[in-house]
């Protein structure tokens, strides 16, 4: 069974970069999709992008200017890293295996960070 | 503002059906797949329904999809206190490449 762990600080001070890991285990990421999506408190969720096997990413159009998504294969880990935060990024961000378009199967239990000074 | 359009309520008593719907447009829904997640509360999603009214494995077969055109419906069958929680809509969206998720539903079990 694939499990994902997010880890990293709970809070971030405006203007700084945003920097979360997501550990993998009981699979590698040398396969999948492996997303990062965050539900911002009283909203809904949203996608920030994901990172395929081979290296290729995709993030969402209102992000893009902003976000990176790697992965440590030797680590298997994949990390998030979202630069000149606002407030409006605080949300508890999820990590998560899927397929392509959408479908997102394993979800690790999720972090919340908070922009704040 | 979600791409998707849900409903941020819905209610039912223990057995009965609820439906949720979800409206998008010919770029999301209508060209592609739409996906189904349950948030219980204080935990991570989880996929509820994928593909063509697919269930993952433990999923019941009380949870079940539908589309039409460009809007999707998630009913759920013989209602139970444990149900309670948020759910979401998701396609991909061939515009704009990505993933895009509706606002949520919240559903109370009366």
């Amino acid at each position: 069974q694939v499990q994902l762990q997010e880890s990293g600080p709970g809070q971030v001070k405006p203007s700084e970069t945003l920097s979360l890991t997501c550990s993998v285990s009981g699979g590698s990421i040398s396969s999948y999709y492996w997303y990062w999506i965050r539900r911002p408190p009283g909203k809904g969720l949203e996608w920030i992008g994901y990172i395929h096997s081979s290296g290729s990413t995709n993030y969402d159009g209102s992000l893009m200017s902003r976000v990176i998504i790697s992965t440590d294969k030797s680590k298997n880990q994949f990390s998030l890293r979202l630069n000149s935060v606002t407030a409006a990024d605080t949300a508890m961000y999820y990590c998560a295996r899927g397929r392509a378009y959408g479908a997102i199967e394993y979800w690790g239990p999720g972090i919340l960070v908070t922009v704040s000074s | 503002q979600s791409v998707l359009t849900q409903p941020p309520a819905a209610s039912g008593t223990p057995g009965q059906t609820v439906t949720i719907s979800c409206s998008g447009g010919i770029s999301d829904i209508g060209r592609n797949y739409v996906y189904w997640y349950q948030q219980l509360p204080g935990t991570a999603p989880k996929l509820l329904i994928y593909g063509n009214d697919q269930r993952p494995s433990g999923v019941p077969d009380r949870f079940s999809d539908s589309k039409s055109g460009t809007s999707a419906s998630l009913a759920i069958s013989g209602l139970r206190s444990e149900d309670e929680a948020d759910y979401f809509c998701a396609s991909w969206d061939d515009s704009l490449s990505g993933v895009v998720f509706g606002g949520g539903t919240k559903l109370t079990v009366l």
